[in-house]
């Protein structure tokens, strides 16, 4: 089935540090999603965008909705050791409660302390 | 308030074998949906039902079936395992506002195994 775009496939970063991850689809999507998965979970919703230009913010993760609707990117700021986990992008295209979210394959991030 | 939940949480079975994995959504959500999550993979959608009724079908055969009952609860079944379906399960309910659907939260997910 589709996936979205992730790359790099494997993140590593130093206690500290912003990270910043993209994710690109070939269709349009009319709600993007992040979420983080730990092993044994499932995904948790970090970040809901609704409109095509909004950038939004949750504590240290900030996240933008592409103008183009075909892309979103992931900010984290400040990592901490607890951000270590999958990040997944979905893409959601809605009509009325005919839905289906489309994942990338996910992010590994490990964050060196 | 209860999460999604699903049971059960590991399972092993035999190639050939039927499996009935279950889910309760949120209280209040009348949307559930179900996919498939292979490991290193993101999860694929299978299903979505909401008022009982079947919205959505992603790409798998047709020994995938589903149904949803009147609390809103969701079962999946597979028939006639194959090695491949090994993955983990997610379910994932939402609520449908003004006739469209915001917001997933998924449950666990079943780890199913075919040996």
């Amino acid at each position: 089935g589709q996936q979205l775009n992730q790359s790099p496939q494997s993140m590593f970063i130093q206690e500290g540090e912003d990270v910043s991850m993209n994710c690109t689809s070939s269709s349009i999507f009319n709600t993007w999603l992040w979420y983080k998965q730990d092993p044994g979970e499932g995904p948790v919703l970090l970040i809901a965008l609704y409109k095509a230009g909004e950038l939004t913010s949750n504590g240290r993760l900030t996240a933008q909705f592409g103008i183009t609707r075909k892309d979103s990117f992931l900010n984290i700021s400040a990592s901490i050791p607890s951000d270590v986990g999958i990040y997944f992008c979905a893409g959601l295209l809605s009509a009325g409660a005919n839905s289906k979210l489309t994942f990338g394959k996910g992010i590994t991030l490990s964050v060196r302390p | 308030d209860a999460g999604v939940t699903q049971s059960p949480t590991h399972l092993i079975k035999t190639r050939g074998q039927h499996v009935t994995l279950r889910c309760s959504p949120i209280s209040g959500h009348k949307s559930v949906s179900w996919y498939q999550q292979v490991l290193g993979q993101g999860p694929q959608f299978i299903f979505q039902y909401y008022e009982k009724e079947e919205r959505g079908r992603g790409n798998f055969p047709d020994r995938f079936s589903a149904r949803q009952f009147p609390n809103y609860s969701s079962e999946l079944n597979v028939n006639a395992l194959l090695l491949g379906d090994s993955a983990l399960y997610l379910c994932a309910s939402s609520p449908i506002l003004r006739g469209l659907t915001t917001g997933y939260t998924f449950g666990s997910g079943t780890r199913l195994t075919v040996v």
